[in-house]
């Protein structure tokens, strides 16, 4: 079974800096894709960025970016002049391609404030 | 539509009482999930319909809990004699498909909460 796991349960940065959000995950398998997914109070999930396993080049957009490191089974997320809005909660999510059924695995999720 | 929706936005019950949650997925969307959001924790997986019938419902905490999507696009999330461990913001997303491509990509609609008391 696939697990997430994200060990940092709050983040704190000021604004207009750099900040990085940790992500481990465990699998077997070969052929996947990672999220990342923002969840402000609205409680909508909106998605922020998605990799490819198979792809070795970093996704990014915009001020968002991430390392992904396959071997490591690590995938962070770095934001880059941080926003207001950007206060929200962050998940990292797994999910195996091809398979019967394209669920999503959560992570614990971080709690990300940024400060004026 | 413009979003994945879901009704009621929040809904208060009894324990014991009968629920259902609605979600209508993105316009052309043949996938659809159910997850469940507990309070601190990430989402869930529940059930996922792929057109009109459920291809996975692994998800499902007990027969209590079961959900239609009749004709492949409004799925509706059914839980009976409910209880206060039930008490939760129920996700429901929608995509285009499921054959490993960049369709895959799931979008959320601003979930149910749902709380028992």
């Amino acid at each position: 079974a696939q697990t997430v796991t994200q060990s940092q349960p709050e983040m704190s940065v000021q604004e207009a800096e750099t900040v990085t959000l940790s992500c481990t995950y465990d699998t077997s398998e070969s052929n996947y894709y990672l999220f990342w997914y923002k969840q402000p109070p609205s409680r909508q999930m909106i998605l922020v960025i998605r990799q490819e396993a198979y792809k070795q080049q970093n996704a990014t957009e915009n001020r968002f970016s991430v390392n992904f490191q396959k071997a490591a089974k690590s995938f962070s997320l770095k934001i880059s002049d941080s926003q207001l809005g950007d206060t929200a909660m962050y998940f990292c999510a797994f999910m195996k391609r091809g398979g019967a059924t394209n669920k999503l695995i959560f992570g614990t999720g971080t709690l990300l404030a940024v400060q004026p | 539509g413009a979003g994945v929706s879901q009704t009621p936005s929040n809904k208060v019950t009894e324990k014991g009482k009968y629920v259902e949650l609605r979600c209508d997925p993105i316009s052309g969307h043949t996938a659809l999930y159910w997850y469940r959001q507990s309070l601190g924790q990430g989402p869930e997986f529940l059930i996922y319909f792929q057109g009109t019938g459920a291809a996975d419902d692994s998800g499902l905490p007990n027969d209590r809990f079961f959900a239609v999507r009749p004709e492949g696009s409004v799925s509706t999330l059914k839980i009976q004699r409910t209880e206060r461990g039930d008490s939760a913001v129920y996700l429901c997303a929608s995509s285009f498909r499921t054959s490993g491509g960049a369709g895959d990509t799931q979008y959320f609609g601003p979930g149910t909460r749902l709380t028992v008391l």
